[in-house]
């Protein structure tokens, strides 16, 4: 595997469940992120790990809880969410917190509550 | 004044034209700048990053200009295959912060 991965490519969930997305990349990043981009929408920043550390979190409601285990690894846990936290989620990661050198996407993952 | 400003298009241009974006920035501390390209329903994608001097990709070509801070894309002969959302992406100051990405410019290319 190479780049960055992630699980599922889609997922539907009620609005009382529980489900968690998994975020992994295989370049030797040291920061990570996850976004969401509502339909039509722009990216919006919800949080940033660097060496697994939590740098910054975007006012994002506390139904969103981000893990990061290892600088490889990253998870968004879900629970009780809304229909409109429906949207498309990405990860990244990048070589420096700064973005430097760019970031590289996950193919994300479509995520539908019902 | 935003951080990263785009006009969202749509453009609609037909095959074989040219066109050009451009993208203005609020921070003159800013240090690396890109181009990212979404297609619907699909990740960004690193397209080109921008250097002082210009660079050029092919039909791509990108510029930067600190003293407007304003950076742009021109494509060539554009094909159908460059229909997609073209995002700006700037560095928001030195130092380790996350990267600014704009709203994007639509483009699409009509035969």
């Amino acid at each position: 595997e190479t780049g960055v991965t992630q699980t599922p490519r889609h997922l539907v969930m009620g609005m009382t469940n529980k489900k968690s997305l998994k975020c992994e990349q295989h370049l030797g990043h040291n920061a990570m992120y996850w976004y969401k981009q509502s339909a039509k929408k722009p990216l919006e920043l919800m949080f940033v790990y660097s060496l697994e550390e939590r740098v910054e979190n975007n006012s994002v409601p506390s139904r969103f809880s981000p893990e990061c285990p290892n600088s490889s690894h990253l998870f968004l846990h879900l629970h009780t969410l809304q229909p409109e936290d429906s949207a498309l989620y990405l990860c990244a990661s990048s070589q420096d917190l700064g973005g430097n050198y760019g970031y590289t996407f996950g193919s994300g993952t479509r995520l539908t509550v019902v | 004044r935003k951080e990263v400003e785009q006009d969202p298009g749509p453009f609609n241009v037909p095959e074989g034209a040219t066109v050009a974006f451009n993208c203005t920035y609020s921070n003159s501390a800013s240090q690396s700048f890109f181009w990212y390209r979404q297609d619907c329903r699909k990740e960004p994608k690193l397209l080109m990053s921008v250097y002082s001097s210009g660079n050029e990709d092919g039909r791509f070509t990108a510029q930067l200009n600190r003293a407007s801070q304003y950076i742009s894309l021109l494509i060539r002969d554009s094909k159908l295959s460059d229909s997609a959302t073209y995002l700006c992406v700037v560095t928001r100051r030195p130092g380790n912060t996350p990267l600014v990405f704009g709203k994007g410019t639509r483009l699409s290319v009509i035969a």
